[in-house]
Protein backbone atom coordinates (compact mmCIF):
# COMPACT_ATOMS: atom_id res chain seq x y z
CA UNK A 1 0.00 0.00 0.00
CA UNK A 2 1.98 2.94 -0.92
CA UNK A 3 1.54 6.30 0.51
CA UNK A 4 0.77 9.20 -1.74
CA UNK A 5 1.67 12.67 -1.54
CA UNK A 6 0.10 15.33 -3.52
CA UNK A 7 0.30 19.52 -3.16
CA UNK A 8 -2.61 20.16 -0.76
CA UNK A 9 -3.62 23.20 -3.01
CA UNK A 10 -3.48 24.75 -6.60
CA UNK A 11 -5.06 27.91 -8.32
CA UNK A 12 -6.07 28.05 -11.58
CA UNK A 13 -8.04 30.02 -14.14
CA UNK A 14 -10.33 29.39 -16.78
CA UNK A 15 -9.29 28.26 -19.75
CA UNK A 16 -5.67 27.10 -18.37
CA UNK A 17 -4.74 23.19 -18.57
CA UNK A 18 -3.70 21.81 -14.77
CA UNK A 19 -1.64 19.74 -14.10
CA UNK A 20 -1.38 17.65 -10.70
CA UNK A 21 1.15 15.46 -9.56
CA UNK A 22 1.49 12.71 -7.11
CA UNK A 23 4.81 11.53 -5.85
CA UNK A 24 4.28 7.49 -4.71
CA UNK A 25 7.77 6.45 -3.96
CA UNK A 26 6.78 2.96 -2.63
CA UNK A 27 4.23 1.72 -5.23
CA UNK A 28 4.31 -1.70 -5.47
CA UNK A 29 4.38 -3.88 -8.89
CA UNK A 30 0.17 -4.45 -8.60
CA UNK A 31 -0.75 -0.85 -7.79
CA UNK A 32 -2.75 1.12 -10.33
CA UNK A 33 -2.84 4.63 -10.09
CA UNK A 34 -6.32 6.06 -9.50
CA UNK A 35 -7.53 9.41 -9.17
CA UNK A 36 -10.83 10.90 -7.86
CA UNK A 37 -12.83 14.27 -7.77
CA UNK A 38 -14.71 15.44 -5.30
CA UNK A 39 -17.14 18.02 -4.54
CA UNK A 40 -18.36 19.81 -1.35
CA UNK A 41 -20.44 17.29 0.65
CA UNK A 42 -20.71 14.75 -2.11
CA UNK A 43 -18.85 11.39 -2.45
CA UNK A 44 -15.46 11.13 -4.55
CA UNK A 45 -16.08 10.34 -8.15
CA UNK A 46 -13.61 8.06 -10.56
CA UNK A 47 -11.85 10.21 -12.94
CA UNK A 48 -9.19 8.04 -14.36
CA UNK A 49 -6.93 5.22 -13.88
CA UNK A 50 -3.56 3.83 -15.18
CA UNK A 51 -0.61 1.26 -14.56
CA UNK A 52 2.14 3.08 -16.85
CA UNK A 53 2.70 5.59 -19.88
CA UNK A 54 -0.38 7.73 -20.50
CA UNK A 55 -3.87 6.97 -20.59
CA UNK A 56 -7.04 9.93 -21.82
CA UNK A 57 -10.06 9.78 -21.53
CA UNK A 58 -12.90 12.05 -22.08
CA UNK A 59 -11.95 14.69 -19.28
CA UNK A 60 -8.16 14.27 -18.12
CA UNK A 61 -4.92 12.52 -19.21
CA UNK A 62 -3.10 10.90 -16.81
CA UNK A 63 0.82 10.21 -17.52
CA UNK A 64 2.65 7.95 -15.47
CA UNK A 65 6.47 7.94 -15.95
CA UNK A 66 8.65 4.33 -16.37
CA UNK A 67 9.45 4.47 -13.04
CA UNK A 68 6.17 4.64 -11.83
CA UNK A 69 6.85 6.21 -8.54
CA UNK A 70 4.37 9.84 -9.48
CA UNK A 71 1.85 10.40 -11.24
CA UNK A 72 0.38 13.66 -13.22
CA UNK A 73 -3.22 14.07 -13.50
CA UNK A 74 -3.96 16.95 -16.94
CA UNK A 75 -7.01 18.55 -16.89
CA UNK A 76 -7.46 20.68 -20.16
CA UNK A 77 -9.03 23.75 -20.40
CA UNK A 78 -10.42 24.04 -16.69
CA UNK A 79 -13.99 25.76 -15.90
CA UNK A 80 -14.97 26.66 -12.67
CA UNK A 81 -17.02 23.58 -12.34
CA UNK A 82 -13.68 22.03 -12.34
CA UNK A 83 -13.26 23.86 -8.41
CA UNK A 84 -13.05 20.28 -6.39
CA UNK A 85 -10.65 18.69 -4.17
CA UNK A 86 -8.62 16.02 -6.32
CA UNK A 87 -7.09 13.04 -4.75
CA UNK A 88 -4.94 10.20 -6.33
CA UNK A 89 -4.40 7.05 -4.96
CA UNK A 90 -1.72 3.68 -5.36
CA UNK A 91 -3.96 0.82 -4.38
CA UNK A 92 -4.67 -2.50 -5.50
CA UNK A 93 -8.03 -4.42 -4.76
CA UNK A 94 -8.11 -4.03 -0.82
CA UNK A 95 -7.24 -1.23 1.38
CA UNK A 96 -8.17 1.70 -0.75
CA UNK A 97 -6.69 4.19 0.89
CA UNK A 98 -7.66 8.05 0.02
CA UNK A 99 -4.56 10.82 1.58
CA UNK A 100 -5.82 14.59 2.13
CA UNK A 101 -6.10 15.36 -2.19
CA UNK A 102 -5.31 18.27 -3.91
CA UNK A 103 -7.54 21.43 -3.60
CA UNK A 104 -8.18 22.87 -7.19
CA UNK A 105 -9.45 26.27 -7.44
CA UNK A 106 -10.41 27.77 -10.92
CA UNK A 107 -10.99 31.55 -10.94
CA UNK A 108 -12.81 33.27 -13.48
CA UNK B 1 -30.24 3.57 -11.84
CA UNK B 2 -26.84 2.12 -10.95
CA UNK B 3 -26.07 3.18 -6.71
CA UNK B 4 -25.11 3.27 -3.50
CA UNK B 5 -27.75 4.45 -1.09
CA UNK B 6 -27.22 5.66 2.15
CA UNK B 7 -29.59 6.42 4.87
CA UNK B 8 -30.23 8.50 6.75
CA UNK B 9 -28.46 11.22 5.11
CA UNK B 10 -28.43 13.22 8.25
CA UNK B 11 -28.65 12.44 11.89
CA UNK B 12 -28.34 14.06 15.00
CA UNK B 13 -27.92 11.97 18.24
CA UNK B 14 -26.67 11.84 21.67
CA UNK B 15 -23.77 9.89 23.31
CA UNK B 16 -24.10 6.58 24.09
CA UNK B 17 -27.22 5.69 21.79
CA UNK B 18 -26.62 3.18 19.58
CA UNK B 19 -27.34 3.61 15.45
CA UNK B 20 -26.96 2.45 12.26
CA UNK B 21 -25.98 3.35 9.03
CA UNK B 22 -27.26 1.29 6.04
CA UNK B 23 -25.72 1.44 3.07
CA UNK B 24 -26.88 -0.40 -0.24
CA UNK B 25 -25.76 -1.24 -3.95
CA UNK B 26 -27.29 -2.20 -6.47
CA UNK B 27 -25.11 -3.43 -8.91
CA UNK B 28 -23.87 -7.04 -7.60
CA UNK B 29 -20.69 -5.53 -6.65
CA UNK B 30 -18.03 -7.70 -4.08
CA UNK B 31 -16.08 -4.70 -2.64
CA UNK B 32 -17.92 -2.49 -0.43
CA UNK B 33 -16.15 0.18 2.04
CA UNK B 34 -16.96 2.93 4.59
CA UNK B 35 -14.94 6.16 4.85
CA UNK B 36 -15.56 9.17 7.25
CA UNK B 37 -14.40 12.32 6.27
CA UNK B 38 -13.23 15.28 8.58
CA UNK B 39 -12.09 18.79 7.44
CA UNK B 40 -8.65 18.91 7.42
CA UNK B 41 -8.15 14.96 7.56
CA UNK B 42 -9.35 13.86 4.27
CA UNK B 43 -10.90 10.60 3.33
CA UNK B 44 -10.12 7.61 5.81
CA UNK B 45 -10.93 4.39 5.89
CA UNK B 46 -13.04 2.55 8.76
CA UNK B 47 -14.02 -1.06 7.80
CA UNK B 48 -13.87 -2.77 4.17
CA UNK B 49 -15.17 -5.91 3.02
CA UNK B 50 -14.46 -7.97 -0.02
CA UNK B 51 -16.94 -10.37 -0.42
CA UNK B 52 -20.13 -11.92 1.65
CA UNK B 53 -18.72 -12.44 5.27
CA UNK B 54 -15.14 -11.05 5.12
CA UNK B 55 -14.77 -7.79 6.56
CA UNK B 56 -11.37 -5.74 7.54
CA UNK B 57 -10.27 -2.72 9.41
CA UNK B 58 -9.19 0.10 7.67
CA UNK B 59 -7.16 2.42 9.16
CA UNK B 60 -9.65 4.02 12.09
CA UNK B 61 -11.86 1.34 12.88
CA UNK B 62 -12.44 2.10 16.60
CA UNK B 63 -15.74 2.42 18.06
CA UNK B 64 -17.66 0.76 14.54
CA UNK B 65 -18.68 -2.53 13.73
CA UNK B 66 -19.77 -3.25 10.32
CA UNK B 67 -21.45 -6.55 9.07
CA UNK B 68 -21.23 -8.16 5.30
CA UNK B 69 -24.73 -10.57 5.61
CA UNK B 70 -25.69 -10.02 2.29
CA UNK B 71 -23.83 -8.80 -0.86
CA UNK B 72 -25.84 -5.92 -1.56
CA UNK B 73 -25.78 -4.27 1.90
CA UNK B 74 -22.83 -3.25 3.87
CA UNK B 75 -24.73 -1.41 6.94
CA UNK B 76 -22.11 0.75 9.82
CA UNK B 77 -22.73 0.05 13.15
CA UNK B 78 -21.69 2.38 16.10
CA UNK B 79 -22.53 0.83 18.91
CA UNK B 80 -22.26 3.67 22.00
CA UNK B 81 -21.13 7.25 19.64
CA UNK B 82 -19.78 9.69 21.03
CA UNK B 83 -18.62 13.60 20.20
CA UNK B 84 -15.83 12.12 18.18
CA UNK B 85 -17.46 10.53 15.73
CA UNK B 86 -19.38 13.22 14.59
CA UNK B 87 -18.66 13.12 10.66
CA UNK B 88 -19.23 13.09 7.17
CA UNK B 89 -19.71 9.25 6.42
CA UNK B 90 -19.64 7.74 2.58
CA UNK B 91 -19.87 4.39 1.80
CA UNK B 92 -18.58 2.91 -1.50
CA UNK B 93 -18.69 0.07 -3.45
CA UNK B 94 -16.90 -1.82 -6.41
CA UNK B 95 -16.57 -4.79 -8.32
CA UNK B 96 -13.47 -6.56 -6.83
CA UNK B 97 -11.29 -6.86 -9.53
CA UNK B 98 -9.29 -9.81 -8.58
CA UNK B 99 -11.93 -11.82 -7.68
CA UNK B 100 -13.09 -11.47 -11.13
CA UNK B 101 -9.77 -12.42 -12.78
CA UNK B 102 -9.09 -8.85 -13.84
CA UNK B 103 -6.20 -6.77 -13.56
CA UNK B 104 -6.51 -3.18 -12.01
CA UNK B 105 -7.75 -1.54 -9.45
CA UNK B 106 -10.91 -1.57 -7.59
CA UNK B 107 -12.50 1.58 -8.85
CA UNK B 108 -15.03 2.72 -6.23
CA UNK B 109 -18.59 4.60 -6.68
CA UNK B 110 -19.75 6.56 -3.67
CA UNK B 111 -22.85 7.26 -1.78
CA UNK B 112 -24.15 10.33 -1.32
CA UNK B 113 -23.06 10.43 2.21
CA UNK B 114 -24.41 10.49 5.83
CA UNK B 115 -23.77 13.74 7.97
CA UNK B 116 -23.82 12.49 11.54
CA UNK B 117 -23.50 14.26 14.50
CA UNK B 118 -23.00 13.18 17.79
CA UNK B 119 -23.75 15.48 21.34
Amino acid sequence: LAKTTQPISMDSYEGQEVNITCSHNNIATNDYITWYQQFPSQGPRFIIQGYKTKVTNEVASLFIPADRKSSTLSLPRVSLSDTAVYYCLATGFQKLVFGTGTRLLVSP
Amino acid sequence: EAQVTQNPRYLITVTGKKLTVTCSQNMNHEYMSWYRQDPGLGLRQIYYSMNVEVTDKGDVPEGYKVSRKEKRNFPLILESPSPNQTSLYFCASSTNVLARGRTGANVLTFGAGSRLTVL
